[in-house]
Order: C-alpha cells, then sequence, then structure tokens
C-alpha cells in the first residue's frame, strides 16, 4: 500500500522558516520526481516545484525561486521542502505528490498546514 | 495571477452536462505536452480525472471527459452527480514546470 505521510501543522512567526516533510512508502522512493503543491485558503491549487531524488536536482516555480528549498534523503525515502521569509501570504494546506496519473503515482500525502501570524 | 483561465464557478442540474474551460497563453497549452484535470473536494487530496488532454485514468467514469482546441482544453462532465460538486483545476505540464488554473466550483443544483 502506498502512502506519503506529512510531518505535523506548523505555526510560524512572519520571518521564519518552515520545513516540511513526506515520507514515502509502498513504491521506490527513487522511481519518481517529488512534487510540491499548496493551497491557501480561498485560493487554488499552486504548484511550487518537484524534485528528482536520484540527483537532488530541483525545478521550483519562478515565484519561489531563492525562497523554496527542496531536498530528499534516500535512506530514509523522505522529501523535504523548506520555504523561509514566511508572510501571512504562506499560510495554507502544503500537499507532497508524484503528480503522475495512474497507481502509485496519483497518491498525494495527507496535507500539512502552515499557518503563519504573528 | 495564473496563465491558465478557468471560469470561477459553473454549475447544473444532476443528469445534466457541464462543461469546464482552460484557456492559456499560447505557451502553456497549444503546441505544448499535456494538460490534466483534477477534482478536488474541500479537505482531501485532489485526484486526477484527465490527462494527456483527453486520457482518462483507470478508475474514472467516462462520464468525465476532456478535449483540446487551440490554446482552451476543456473538461465535460456528463450525467451529472451531486457527489461531483467540488473544485476543478487544469493543469499545464510544460517540461520541468507544471502551472494550475484558478480553479472552477462546481455547484450541483
Amino acid at each position: 500500500q502506498v502512502q506519503l505521510v506529512q510531518s505535523g501543522a506548523e505555526v510560524k512567526k512572519p520571518g521564519a522558516s518552515v520545513k516540511v516533510s513526506c515520507k514515502v512508502s509502498g513504491y521506490m522512493f527513487s522511481d519518481y520526481f517529488m512534487h510540491w503543491v499548496r493551497q491557501a485558503p480561498g485560493h487554488g491549487l499552486e504548484w511550487l516545484g518537484r524534485i528528482n531524488p536520484n540527483n537532488g536536482v530541483a525545478n521550483i516555480a519562478q515565484k519561489f525561486q531563492g525562497r523554496v528549498t527542496m531536498t530528499t534523503d534516500m535512506s530514509s525515502s523522505t522529501a523535504y521542502i523548506e520555504l523561509r521569509r514566511l508572510t501571512s501570504d504562506d499560510t495554507a494546506v502544503y500537499f507532497c505528490s508524484p503528480l503522475g496519473y495512474k497507481y502509485p503515482t496519483d497518491v498525494w500525502g495527507q496535507g500539512t498546514t502552515v499557518t503563519v501570524s504573528s | 495571477q495564473s496563465a491558465l483561465t478557468q471560469p470561477r464557478s459553473v454549475s447544473g442540474s444532476p443528469g445534466q452536462s457541464v462543461t469546464i474551460s482552460c484557456t492559456g497563453t499560447s505557451a502553456y497549452i497549444d503546441g505544448y505536452d499535456y494538460v490534466a484535470w483534477y477534482q478536488h473536494h474541500p479537505g482531501k487530496a485532489p485526484k486526477v480525472l484527465i490527462f494527456d488532454f483527453t486520457k482518462r485514468p483507470s478508475g474514472v467514469p467516462a462520464r468525465f471527459s476532456g478535449s483540446k482546441s487551440g490554446n482552451t482544453a476543456s473538461l465535460t462532465i456528463s450525467g451529472l452527480q451531486a457527489e461531483d460538486e467540488a473544485d476543478y483545476y487544469c493543469c499545464s505540464h510544460t517540461g520541468s514546470y507544471r502551472v494550475f488554473g484558478g480553479g472552477t466550483k462546481l455547484t450541483v443544483l
């Protein structure tokens, strides 16, 4: 059974950083890129970027370049996204997924709520 | 601001058909790789309905269909059911990058 289990909710102050994890089980972690998508309250889905677990090369959406870092730990089959210099606009639910079209690549994590508030 | 434009909302009665459009700049739809459609119920993970403009993943009912014309991709839902009430997003896949449309809220009357 494929599972993407994300870390728990976070509350951060403006200007801080947050790191969200996504642990994969049920498929070979190295087989698929991992994408990160977020949804802010009252807004739509927004693609942040993707990372190749094999070489750590990430493609970050232009809007987030310089502020987002994606990494992976092959030993624990875990992907990470770090977002720096947080503002209230970063308050959102963050999802990980291989963003594919058939099992197991169509599975998503359960989402991690990040709240940025002073 | 999204490069893919969707209507903010559409509605239909049970049994009817609705079509949701996704219009992009030529860089994002016409001549480029793929468009997928996702259904998103609040509090749940999004679910892919259509990929490569017209293909349906295994397990997705045939009443969901996709099409493309020029720089517009479309999702048609036939035989509307109450459980179809959700948000729908198109997503363009261009090389290494993805772009989501702004989303369309479907209301089943």
